[in-house]
């Protein structure tokens, strides 16, 4: 079973449009993440849940929505894509022991998204 | 300037060899440290953390020179499968985990 699901692995969609990308993890994580890797590889941080409360926001466009239903789903929605949101986006699970968080993710799969 | 800083490389290393790399930090303040390994098209997998001690897994030597502010990973007796850009990972005082853009690194026959 796959640990950190995310869906869809690949999205090619106009500019101007919605589009929602889904994660999911079964390992019983408190924590998860969405990171954005762009064509220079750089991974950064967009937002992180934890237990379904939102405990990071970096400075993202207002375009960029996440939603947390319950602690193992956290979705992304982008209204409005530009081109410059072309990119993998990376969903991350870790689990905090006593407070502390040990610096494992455990990412899913990437969803690559281009805009056209 | 980045938060956490490395050369991106290509390391171009004959199979057998030894290779190592820094990775720099700005936050005097960061707690802890990690070396994560990415394949390409596939997602980043935590290979080792980084201990003040310096700790070793294999033929992964990690170090980190707090004075300095970086942190190194060394691989050893290099293998055509450690061929992968390896992602030095630093967690600030806020809890959140600031990547690098990693270090490319080919090991050829």
């Amino acid at each position: 079973d796959t640990a950190v699901s995310q869906t869809p692995k690949y999205l090619v969609t106009q500019m101007g449009n919605d589009k929602s990308i889904k994660c999911e993890q079964n390992l019983g994580h408190d924590t998860m993440y969405w990171y954005k890797q762009d064509s220079k590889k750089f991974l950064k941080i967009m937002f992180s849940y934890n237990n379904k409360e939102l405990i990071i926001n970096e400075t993202v466009p207002n375009r960029f929505s996440p939603k947390s239903p319950d602690k193992a789903h956290l979705n992304l929605h982008i209204n409005s894509l530009e081109l410059g949101d072309s990119a993998v986006y990376f969903c991350a699970s870790s689990q905090e022991t006593s407070g502390v968080n040990t610096g494992e993710l455990f990412f899913g799969e990437g969803s690559r998204l281009t805009v056209l | 300037r980045k938060e956490v800083e490395q050369d991106p490389g290509p390391f171009n290393v004959p199979e057998g060899a030894t290779v190592a790399f820094n990775c720099t930090y700005s936050n005097s303040a960061s707690q802890s440290f990690f070396w994560y390994r990415q394949d390409c098209r596939k997602e980043p997998k935590l290979l080792m953390s980084v201990y003040s001690s310096g700790n070793e897994d294999g033929r992964f030597t990690a170090q980190l020179n707090r004075a300095s502010q970086y942190i190194s990973l060394l691989i050893r007796d290099s293998k055509l499968s450690d061929s992968a850009t390896y992602l030095c990972a630093v967690r600030d005082s806020w809890g959140k985990l600031q990547f690098g853009a990693g270090t490319q690194v080919v090991v050829t026959p």
